[in-house]
């Protein structure tokens, strides 16, 4: 089936150490977003991707840091400069173009201890 | 600043009632709305649209209508059933936003509860 796949489901870490979030989609989609929710907070825009080989950053960039080498893949590493990293991370792609929506993975819970 | 506004973070209906959940937004290059229902630890899942040349769009049980000179939009489920209490989100995005690549934006979100 075509989806959106992320790991770990949850993940612990360290205060001060980084970390990496996979996301893979198969929907041929060529562009990909990363988001974080909090409690009582709605979905905010961290990095996205329209295209292989590029990036740009969204409204909650700091501390973190992208990749996009391959179509299928948008892993999201989350650094220890990131000072509430404790958050809920969603991973969302899309085919190109202006509207449409977009298709979520189903989240990587990401605990600092 | 948030652009896309969920001012009711709760609401709660009888079961075969009508649900009415808000959203207004401020940035008026905004041209395309939706909203996603979500469960707790799970990624949102897509729900309906509406584009800013339309002014209603229905399928099923829900529709959406959008009032673009008062910046609001609304979902009404009918009948609203216990299956559909979940988190609601209002999200938006246009193609005159720039530096966006077209993502959306999101409202905090409403939670609904459906009772028996």
């Amino acid at each position: 089936d075509g989806g959106i796949t992320q790991s770990p489901k949850y993940l612990f870490r360290k205060e001060g150490q980084n970390v990496t979030l996979s996301c893979e989609q198969n929907l041929n989609h060529d562009a990909m977003y990363w988001y974080r929710q909090d409690p009582g907070q709605g979905l905010r825009l961290i990095y996205y991707s329209q295209i292989v080989n590029d990036f740009q950053k969204g409204d909650i960039a700091e501390g973190y840091s992208v990749s996009r080498e391959k179509k299928e893949s948008f892993p999201l590493t989350v650094t220890s400069a990131q000072k509430n990293p404790t958050a809920f991370y969603l991973c969302a792609s899309r085919n190109q173009g202006a509207g449409g929506e977009l298709f979520f993975g189903e989240g990587s819970r990401l605990t600092v201890l | 600043d948030q652009q896309v506004k969920q001012n009711s973070p709760s609401l709660s209906v009888q079961e075969g009632r009508i649900s009415i959940l808000n959203c207004d937004y401020t940035n008026s290059m905004f041209d395309y709305f939706l909203w996603y229902k979500k469960y707790p630890a799970e990624g949102p899942t897509f729900l309906i649209s509406i584009s800013s040349i339309k002014d209603k769009n229905e399928d099923g049980r829900f529709t959406v209508f959008l009032n673009k000179s008062a910046k609001h939009l609304s979902l009404h489920i009918v009948p609203s059933q216990p299956g559909d209490s979940a988190v609601y989100f209002c999200a938006a995005s246009g193609v005159g936003v720039l530096n966006s690549g077209y993502a959306l934006n999101f409202g905090k979100g409403t939670s609904l509860l459906v009772t028996p």
